[in-house]
């Protein structure tokens, strides 16, 4: 059974620094795989789609890597800012192709 | 715009006194599907729908219903909550299936007394 896991789970860095989180799943035979940002009181939000075909997908300050083959994907957020500060999900379908299967999360907390 | 919409957000409530929470999305999606979220548990699957009148169970379905009669509503039912289901629950919905971008609602805080 697909499981994913996500290391540190929290995380707090100064402003302007870039960072990484880490995104870690069991089965690499994986459609793709997405990373949310979820903030306090409000749902999550799409921040990158990588297929499983692809081995980067950039969004502005973010970067996401995906290796299929050593079951790992890392998100980068360039120059952190205050705004940054929130949890950080990733996903990747299940076999059927019917759920997600979501990491625990990183909190991320960027002080000014 | 684009959205989810869940309502209500907040609920507290007691055992064993019937709920709905309503999902709507405005974006034709074919998918949708409803997470709950738990301390130390991350985010579980209820239920999901392919399509209208085409639903199935998730990873943890126990004490819910759920209903597609519609493209753009699917509203979860709680026939007798119980205080195991005081969780923060969250509807989402994508264009095919979960290999697509997903798009959530805010969620929906319930408290069962």
């Amino acid at each position: 059974k697909q499981e994913v896991t996500q290391i540190p789970a929290a995380l707090s860095v100064p402003e302007g620094e870039n960072l990484v989180l880490n995104c870690s799943f069991t089965d690499s035979a994986i459609y793709n795989l997405q990373w949310f940002r979820q903030d306090p009181g409000k749902g999550l939000t799409s921040l990158l789609l990588i297929q499983s075909s692809q081995r980067e997908q950039t969004s502005g300050r973010l970067n996401a890597s995906l290796d299929k083959s050593s079951g790992r994907s890392t998100l980068y957020i360039a120059a952190s800012q205050p705004g940054d500060s929130a949890t950080y999900l990733c996903a990747v379908p299940n076999q059927a192709g019917t759920a997600l299967i979501f990491g625990k999360g990183t909190t991320l907390s960027v002080s000014s | 715009e684009a959205q989810v919409t869940q309502n209500p957000r907040y609920l507290i409530t007691v055992t064993g006194k019937k709920l709905t929470v309503t999902c709507s999305q405005n974006m034709n999606h074919e998918y949708m599907s409803w997470y709950r979220q738990d301390p130390g548990l991350g985010l579980r699957q209820i239920y999901y729908s392919m399509n209208v009148e085409v639903t199935d169970k998730g990873d943890v379905p126990e004490g819910y219903k759920v209903s597609r009669k519609e493209k753009r509503n699917f509203p979860l039912i709680l026939e007798s909550p119980s205080p195991n289901q005081t969780s923060l629950y969250f509807c989402a919905s994508s264009q095919g299936n979960p290999t697509d971008t997903q798009y959530f609602g805010p969620g929906t805080r319930l408290t069962v007394l």
